[in-house]
Parts: structure tokens; C-alpha cells; sequence
């Protein structure tokens, strides 16, 4: 199993631009989550589905949208690009029953928003 | 928003110490997560407490649920370069929303 994959790995985009990133899991997992991780602030929950054609909203999710039209995809868009949103984006999933319980973290992609 | 209080925020400390880290929330949780992340990686899954007053042990590694549910500590035996990095707590409230906290960067010094 390669697990949790995450492309593109860096990104720099301008602001007003818009783009996706891509995150898969061939666990067949049930739950997959988007966080973004600033300094000193953890991980903030963005977006999350706990299975296909479900998504609901996390912590922070302005500026960005999912979709889940399968177990095994779930992209995050950003809708037009700010400074704000420079971070470090990680998805992550978790087997059926288990909600963000055992979860299991893509590598990550490091966006720059100039 | 539920918030998790980690302390402290950075440690370094020799190789061989002990060392305790820890998580604090105004709130109950229903369960805690501890990972550990490296430079350019992501989180990996250390441990998850469910009950009040829980202890699990991982080789040099102890992990306390408090008896309220409301806190938790990472406490680190012999210390090693090894256990660098990025110690984060996180609480889930509820069923589906899983909240970190701020994390603590611990350094072992050689």
C-alpha cells in the first residue's frame, strides 16, 4: 500500500490564482480530513468527509472547497489564492468506524501564496 | 472552538534525561491522540487514551490520560537524538473533528 499520497508536493502561486491539490489513499478508508499547519498555531481542520458524497466544514474552511466522489480521493481547491493561505497542507485518512481517530497523514504540500 | 494548551513549547534537554510534556483543555474530551512529526513529514499516530486516569506505555514513552478527561502528559525516559521533533496532542470532541494542539518542539542534545 503506498497509503496516503499528497501532489504537488511544493507550490507557489500568486495571489487571485486557483489551484488543486490532490490527495489519495488506497486503504479504502472511510474518513479523510484537509488541515493546514501554520507556526505556532498545529493543524487546523479545513474540511472533512467521513465517505464518499459527504463533506462538511472544519475549523477553517473559507477559501476552500472538497468535493468526495470517491473512497479514494479527496481534493482540496482553493478558489483564488491570498497570502493568507501560505501554509503547509497535509490530508489524512481513517478506517470506517474509526472517525479522525487512527488517522494516517499524507506528506504534505508546502504552498507559498506571493 | 475547543483549545488545547501544550507546554511547554520548545524543550532541549541532554541526551539521557527524562522529561515530561504537556496538554491541557478547559473540555472534556472522548478521546486523545499523541504524534510525533518530523522535519517535512507528516504527523504519525503515537498513542490514543479513551479512559480517565488511562497509562500506556510505548518502550521509553508514557502516556497519562487524566482522571477528568480534560488533560493528558507525554512523559520520555532516558532520552534519545531519536526522539527529536514535533510532539503534538490532540483531542477529539464529539465523533468526527479531531483538534491539535500547538505542539511542543523537543530537542535531544548528544
Amino acid at each position: 500500500n503506498a497509503g496516503v499520497t499528497q501532489t504537488p508536493k511544493f507550490q507557489v502561486l500568486k495571489t487571485g490564482q486557483s489551484m488543486t491539490l490532490q490527495c489519495a489513499q488506497d486503504m479504502n478508508h472511510e474518513y479523510m480530513s484537509w488541515y493546514r499547519q501554520d507556526p505556532g498555531m498545529g493543524l487546523r481542520l479545513i474540511h472533512y468527509s467521513v465517505g464518499a458524497g459527504i463533506t462538511d466544514q472544519g475549523e477553517v474552511p473559507n477559501g476552500y472547497n472538497v468535493s468526495r466522489s470517491t473512497t479514494e480521493d479527496f481534493p482540496l481547491r482553493l478558489l483564488s489564492a491570498a497570502p493568507s493561505q501560505t501554509s503547509v497542507y497535509f490530508c489524512a485518512s481513517s478506517g470506517q468506524g474509526q472517525g479522525p481517530d487512527m488517522q494516517y497523514f499524507g506528506p504534505g504540500t508546502r504552498l507559498t501564496v506571493l | 472552538t475547543q483549545l488545547l494548551e501544550q507546554s511547554p513549547q520548545f524543550l532541549s534537554i541532554q541526551e539521557g534525561e527524562n522529561l515530561t510534556v504537556y496538554c491541557n483543555s478547559s473540555s472534556v474530551f472522548s478521546s486523545l491522540q499523541w504524534y510525533r512529526q518530523e522535519p517535512g513529514e507528516g504527523p504519525v499516530l503515537l498513542v490514543t487514551v479513551v479512559t480517565g486516569g488511562e497509562v500506556k506505555k510505548l518502550k521509553r514513552l508514557t502516556f497519562q490520560f487524566g482522571d477528568a478527561r480534560k488533560d493528558s502528559s507525554l512523559h520520555i525516559t532516558a532520552a534519545q537524538p531519536g526522539d527529536t521533533g514535533l510532539y503534538l496532542c490532540a483531542g477529539l470532541f464529539g465523533n468526527e473533528k479531531l483538534t491539535f494542539g500547538t505542539g511542543t518542539r523537543l530537542t535531544i542534545i548528544p
